[in-house]
């Protein structure tokens, strides 16, 4: 079964540390590995794709970063605003469908 | 575009009552999704439509629950009869096959 379980649940940063982010999937062929953001009270905004191992894409203080195993969201010297859930979602084999992990909470204090 | 847009954001109903929530997806879009968040679940997928047939309905929680997709450009989420175990944030998403894009949600509260 096709399955994303991210970790931690929760981080707690102060303004300027860095941190990693941890996205681990089992899943029958990989299509694409997705980032999302999701601030309170909207909808998840797309950030990344990941199609194959090896594979990073950098926005702003973010960059992901993808294994055969599992996906890591690193960012770099985090600001206030940063503050959200982050998302990881896959997409196996030849569907369309996307299954989601249960998201990572992050708080950036000033 | 306007991205996807669901109706309507707020909906407070009465347990036993119908609730249908309204989905247009991004033109040209040929995925359409419907998840349901919870805090204890979190993003459950429910159903997703391809070129506005149903794909796959297993995340669907019974029959109560069903989901339509009449044309590319409308959807609806139908919960009859409605249960307090029904409130959730519910969303919509379309895509080309890919990265999907969100509404921004319906948050359905049935007391």
């Amino acid at each position: 079964e096709d399955q994303v379980t991210q970790s931690p649940e929760a981080l707690r940063l102060q303004e300027g540390e860095s941190s990693s982010l941890n996205c681990s999937y089992t899943v029958s062929g990989l299509r694409g590995l997705f980032w999302y953001r999701q601030d309170p009270g909207k909808g998840p905004e797309f950030l990344f794709t990941l199609y194959s191992a090896g594979e990073e894409k950098e926005k702003e203080r973010l960059k992901a970063t993808l294994t055969k195993k599992e996906s890591f969201l690193h960012i770099t010297a985090p600001k206030p605003e940063d503050s959200a859930t982050y998302l990881c979602a896959v997409q196996a084999g030849n569907t369309g469908k996307l299954i989601f992990g249960q998201g990572t909470t992050l708080q950036v204090k000033p | 575009d306007a991205g996807v847009i669901q109706s309507p954001r707020h909906e407070v109903t009465e347990m036993g009552q119908e609730v249908t929530l309204r989905c247009k997806p991004i033109s040209g879009h040929d995925y359409l999704f419907w998840y349901r968040q919870t805090m204890m679940r979190g993003l459950e997928l429910l159903i997703y439509f391809n070129n506005n047939v149903p794909i796959d309905d297993s995340g669907m929680p019974e029959d109560r629950f069903s989901a339509k997709m009449p044309n590319a450009s409308f959807s609806t989420l139908k919960i009859q009869p409605s249960e307090p175990r029904d409130s959730a944030v519910y969303f919509c998403a379309s895509s080309l096959g890919y990265e999907a894009f969100f509404g921004q949600g319906t948050r359905l509260t049935v007391v």
